[in-house]
């Protein structure tokens, strides 16, 4: 019965190197989202997937950040070129079905630090 | 895409009745409303969801309007352990947008 994981827990990066970020959401679950929360601040949706492909990557902050899902599992967020401003926690949630009365789990979070 | 408006924060005392409201103005026909809890250092958490009139579940109660253009979140006899950000969201996931989280509530529990 295990939850949303992602990993790393917490990440230290220099500044202009790439970053891998992973989440492994609820088994069975179809939609799986990527959300970035900077300190203090609310939630700030980046992409979903449903299934294994993104009808919605409008979030995406700029094309330095990519995703992807395979098997309708693991989930794997990049950042390329990290830049301070990508310091955040980034929150990974998923659920079991894109119907209107749907739940999000959401995973612990990875926090990034860019220095 | 329905915009939300919340308090940025309250206070409240231990054994108090809390109720939060959030104001979703242009909320479509097909809209849902849900709240979500969210602790330091963790992910939110669901806490309940409504469409119109009174939703109550083991946690809280939702109060919806006839004209679903506000919902008030109702938490019954705070503790401490309720100190957290509460996010009011509104869509529905068939356009995909029910996910957009505002800034929140933050809602201070004291003894």
């Amino acid at each position: 019965g295990a939850g949303v994981s992602q990993s790393p827990s917490n990440k230290v990066t220099e500044k202009g190197k790439d970053v891998e970020l992973r989440c492994d959401p609820i088994s069975g679950h179809t939609a799986l989202y990527w959300y970035r929360q900077r300190l203090g601040q609310g939630l700030e949706f980046l992409i979903y997937f449903q299934g294994n492909s993104a009808p919605d990557k409008s979030g995406l902050p700029s094309d330095r950040f990519s995703a992807e899902r395979t098997g309708e599992s693991v989930s794997t967020l990049t950042i390329q070129r990290t830049q301070q401003e990508d310091s955040a926690v980034y929150l990974c949630a998923s659920s079991s079905q894109g119907i209107p009365t749907y739940e999000q789990y959401f995973g612990p979070g990875t926090r990034l630090t860019v220095t | 895409l329905a915009k939300t408006t919340q308090p940025i924060s309250m206070d409240s005392y231990e054994g108090q009745e809390v109720n939060i409201t959030c104001s979703h103005n242009n909320i479509a026909t097909n809209d849902y409303i849900t709240w979500y809890q969210q602790f330091p250092s963790q992910g939110p958490r669901f806490i309940i969801q409504g469409y119109k009139t009174k939703v109550t579940n083991e946690v809280a109660s939702l109060f919806i309007p006839a004209d679903r253009k506000s919902s008030t979140l109702s938490l019954p006899r705070v503790s401490l352990s309720d100190t957290a950000v509460y996010y009011c969201l509104v869509g529905n996931n068939n356009a995909g947008n029910m996910l957009t989280f505002g800034g929140g509530t933050r809602l201070m529990v004291k003894p």
